[in-house]
């Protein structure tokens, strides 16, 4: 399967505990994206990457979130110190550049709890 | 990004077409019409987009009024796994920085036996 993958697919977590998610892209793709959906609500953008450079960080991305491409392949997102209201699915997407029309093709997501 | 306003929730019979509606009036005219469906607990699948004209693809049609101000995506002959959450989103050309994806509430699709 040469889609998106992410790991791992499920997260239990005690607040205050550090967490760190993993997205691998569709290997041609050099835009990569994250996401965080809550229940009932749609995904919300979280960052945005071209590469390894970080372009756009949303202010739902408080200091406690840090993400990172080293390679411009594979991206981490961590979340430090965790909340209870951090629970959600982080979601990450993928998608080419121009001239394509960059459609994002989305992983499985992450779920995380934090009890 | 232009807003988009979709019904919260629509029933189809099994083996019937689903025509799934969605307005974005304020849509300019480089942005695209794209369309994700999500099954509970997965990550949002794309089906399909369009500029202006219809499009067809394995999944799905997508009609575009001539307008531009509203758009139907069509599922020809629904089944049970058809049932979703249907996300209509417009969102620009892909040259520039970010084409971040702005997400509303969609609608949600029970495929009814």
């Amino acid at each position: 399967d040469t889609g998106v993958s992410q790991d791992p697919r499920h997260k239990i977590t005690k607040r205050g505990q550090n967490v760190t998610f993993r997205c691998d892209p569709i290997s041609e793709h050099n835009r990569l994206y994250w996401y965080r959906q809550t229940l009932g609500q749609g995904p919300e953008f979280l960052t945005y990457f071209q590469n390894e450079a970080q372009l756009e960080k949303s202010r739902l991305l408080s200091d406690r979130f840090s993400a990172e491409r080293p390679k411009g392949s594979f991206s981490t997102l961590e979340i430090q110190r965790t909340e209870q209201g951090d629970s959600a699915m982080y979601l990450c997407a993928s998608s080419l550049s121009p001239p394509s029309t960059g459609t994002q093709y989305f992983g499985p997501g992450t779920r995380l709890t934090v009890l | 990004d232009a807003k988009t306003t979709q019904p919260t929730s629509m029933d189809c019979a099994e083996g019937r077409a689903a025509n799934l509606p969605c307005n974005h009036s304020t849509i300019s005219g480089n942005e695209y019409v794209y369309w994700y469906r999500q099954i509970h607990s997965q990550g949002p699948q794309y089906i399909i987009h369009g500029l202006k004209n219809n499009e067809t693809n394995e999944m799905a049609s997508l009609i575009i009024t001539e307008d531009r101000k509203s758009s139907t995506l069509i599922l020809p002959h629904a089944t049970l796994r058809d049932t979703a959450v249907y996300y209509c989103i417009v969102r620009g050309g892909n040259a520039g920085n970010n084409r971040k994806l702005i997400w509303g509430l969609g609608t949600s699709l029970a495929v009814n036996p």
